[in-house]
């Protein structure tokens, strides 16, 4: 069964380095996101990304943040300068139209997770 | 008032009992629903999709969307250890050409053998 992938697993960092989550979603998706998690806290959205480029952010996606579908495969989150509070549980997800077909199933297929930890 | 408002529990039940797990929602134009489970330190996972009020039934699990009420539950059947985890209440508006959605905080359950 087609899955998202997410690297690294787990990545610990110093506050304020340069981060970048990497993520492959399912190759025929069109759709991506990123989401955070918060130990203890909610599944919040961050980005969605369609096209080449973000079709909607949170409050949350500040300046910091970035993402890129630098090739036809990868979908990357860049944190530029790392704080406290960006230590959290980061995934990422692919969903909507098949490439070719106006079909939409709607369902988000999320990774594992990249678990973010700043110091 | 929140968005998604979910009971975070715990829920410790016995093998076999019948599993309630319920989310009220405050925005109106809510329209789609859905419930994940997540394991502990994974990903979240698709149990149920619903759109508008109504009733799904998929195995063991059954869920029900009263938009009147703004209230949407999930029930699990039979219930069997591997169920125990976290289950995620999500929904999104319609329109628009992506899927952003807005979650519960979680519903942690276990199942005791």
């Amino acid at each position: 069964e087609p899955e998202v992938t997410q690297t690294p697993s787990h990545q610990v960092t110093q506050m304020g380095q340069e981060v970048i989550l990497r993520c492959v979603p399912i190759s025929n998706h069109l759709y991506f996101y990123w989401y955070r998690q918060i130990l203890g806290q909610k599944v919040e959205f961050l980005v969605s990304f369609y096209n080449n480029e973000i079709s909607e952010k949170s409050e949350i996606f500040d300046d910091q943040f970035s993402v890129e579908r630098p090739d036809g495969s990868n979908f990357t989150l860049k944190i530029r300068s790392t704080k406290l509070e960006d230590s959290a549980m980061y995934f990422c997800a692919s969903s909507g139209l098949t490439s070719g077909r106006r079909t939409r199933t709607g369902e988000l297929f999320f990774g594992e997770g990249s678990r973010l930890t700043v110091l | 008032q929140k968005e998604v408002e979910q009971d975070p529990g715990p829920l410790s039940v016995p093998e076999g009992a019948i599993v309630s797990l319920n989310c009220t929602y405050s925005n109106s134009a809510f329209q789609y629903f859905m419930w994940y489970r997540q394991y502990s330190r994974k990903g979240p996972e698709l149990l149920m999709y619903t759109y508008s009020s109504g009733n799904k039934e998929d195995g063991r699990f059954t869920a029900q969307v009263d938009k009147s009420s703004k209230y949407i539950s999930l029930f699990i059947r039979d219930s069997q250890p591997s169920d125990s985890a976290t289950y995620l209440c999500a929904m999104r508006k319609s329109g628009g050409s992506n899927y952003k959605l807005t979650f519960g905080k979680g519903t942690l359950l276990t199942v005791n053998p």
